[in-house]
């Protein structure tokens, strides 16, 4: 069955301090991972997309990493900010054939930074 | 560019009536996706259209649910008759499709829809 699980579910940080959120799946056949921020009461933000052949990619004070070995992927977000507080979602695209792939969503983990 | 335009903001029906969400997607982007949000199931994609045509709606739960497309830069998700249940978040993204598949492409997400029904 495909899933995908986010850990933790809630996190709380004080500002300035880094944090790492984690994503592990069970997604065949893997297409790629995706990270969203959503902040409250908007729609969800892409920060990255990977495709298997990617380990690491960055967006500002956001690193993504992947290990399609062992299906974790991780959020790194360095010297946190207020506007940092959301929730951040891992997406992973099963790709079946053209363009009928299927997203499969995690439940998301929602970051509170506190000053 | 306005991005994803999505109406109502909010809405609060009673059960029994008919709810029609709309959706105006990014100029220029050749996909519309429609999601729905709640705090138990997380996001869930309801259906998708590629030039207008619907290509996957697995996710549309019940013949209750409806959605439509009838030009590039205008979507409807029609819920008849609504229940209590449906309660939730529904958002609108479009995208555009390259050579990569649909999947790989970036979503832009509207602002969503909050629905209620009473």
């Amino acid at each position: 069955k495909n899933q995908v699980e986010q850990s933790p579910q809630s996190l709380i940080i004080l500002e300035g301090k880094n944090c790492t959120l984690q994503c592990n799946y069970t997604v065949s056949p893997f297409s790629n991972l995706r990270w969203y921020k959503q902040d409250t009461g908007r729609g969800p933000v892409s920060l990255t997309i990977m495709t298997f052949s990617e380990n690491t990619k960055s967006n500002g004070r956001y690193t993504a990493t992947l290990d399609a070995d062992t299906k974790q992927s991780s959020l790194h977000i360095t010297a946190s900010q207020l506007s940092d507080s959301a929730s951040y979602i891992c997406v992973v695209s099963a790709h079946r054939s053209g363009n009928t792939g299927k997203l499969i969503f995690g439940q998301g983990t929602t970051l509170q930074v506190k000053p | 560019d306005a991005g994803v335009i999505q109406s109502p903001r909010h809405e609060v029906t009673e059960m029994g009536q008919e709810v029609t969400l709309r959706c105006k997607p990014i100029s220029g982007h050749n996909s519309l996706f429609w999601y729905r949000q709640t705090m138990m199931r997380g996001l869930e994609l309801l259906i998708y259209f590629n030039n207008n045509v619907p290509i996957d709606d697995s996710g549309m739960p019940e013949d209750r649910f409806s959605a439509k497309m009838p030009n590039a830069s205008f979507s409807t998700l029609k819920i008849q008759p609504s229940e209590p249940r449906d309660s939730a978040v529904y958002f609108c993204a479009s995208s555009l499709i390259s050579l990569a598949g649909v999947y790989y492409n970036e979503q832009f997400f509207g602002p969503g829809t909050r629905l209620t029904v009473l």
